[in-house]
């Protein structure tokens, strides 16, 4: 398997315009993560889905940020408006299921840098 | 709030001696502890977990220790070389499956 495939790896877009970020999660994880690093708060959970339904979205900063998972090979991360502090690297992530007390470590692609100028 | 902390923004340290990197949580329902490392340009790689029914996990140079009561989780690497010089995530996961990161922690290995 390839990995979590990330799309673009750079971004650079003007205030105002919309952003999609674009993730293909490793064949067979059910459990997709977007983050997005930042100097203050490190890795910053966005929002999680399980089998393609978000579980968790409290980390969403604002409503011009959404999340899609239209099925279990794609998901996509929306910026409508975008601002210059939406400037960071934001990450996916996947995992499979896995039990109490049981290691799911996730694998992450290599991240979309995004500018907004 | 952070659930995750990692207070010590960076840390060096002389190549073959010990590393020690320190993480704080806040919620005792979390059941899995990960260490992620993370080189520039790179996405986070997996290192080294433990369970919240150990206390410690070794994996060469790697070892994870968990103290519950304490809410705290420690990675040491002995020795420490150039090559480990990278930026040190700690995260948990709960049982819904919920990873949370930290901060993070710069470390620099120095020959």
């Amino acid at each position: 398997d390839a990995g979590v495939i990330q799309s673009p790896r750079h971004e650079v877009t003007e205030m105002g315009q919309e952003v999609t970020l674009r993730c293909k999660p490793i064949s067979g994880h059910d459990y997709l993560f977007w983050y997005r690093q930042t100097m203050m708060r490190g890795l910053e959970l966005l929002i999680y889905f399980n089998n393609n339904v978000p579980i968790d979205d409290s980390g969403m900063p604002e409503d011009r940020f959404s999340a899609k998972m239209p099925n279990a090979s794609f998901s996509t991360l929306k910026i409508q408006p975008s601002e210059p502090r939406d400037s960071a690297v934001y990450f996916c992530a996947s995992s499979l299921i896995g039990g109490f007390l049981t290691n799911t470590e996730a694998f992450f692609g290599q991240g979309t840098r995004l500018t907004v100028v | 709030d952070q659930q995750v902390k990692q207070n010590s923004p960076s840390l060096s340290v002389q190549e073959g001696r010990i590393s020690i990197l320190n993480c704080d949580y806040t919620n005792s329902m979390f059941d899995y502890f990960l260490w992620y490392k993370k080189y520039p340009a790179e996405g986070p790689t997996f290192l080294i977990s433990i369970s919240s029914i150990k206390d410690k996990n070794e994996d060469g140079r790697f070892t994870v220790f968990l103290n519950k009561s304490a809410k705290h989780l420690s990675l040491h690497i002995v020795p420490s070389q150039p090559g480990d010089s990278a930026v040190y995530f700690c995260a948990v996961k709960s049982n819904t499956g919920k990873l949370i990161f930290g901060q993070g922690t710069t470390l620099q290995v120095k020959p």
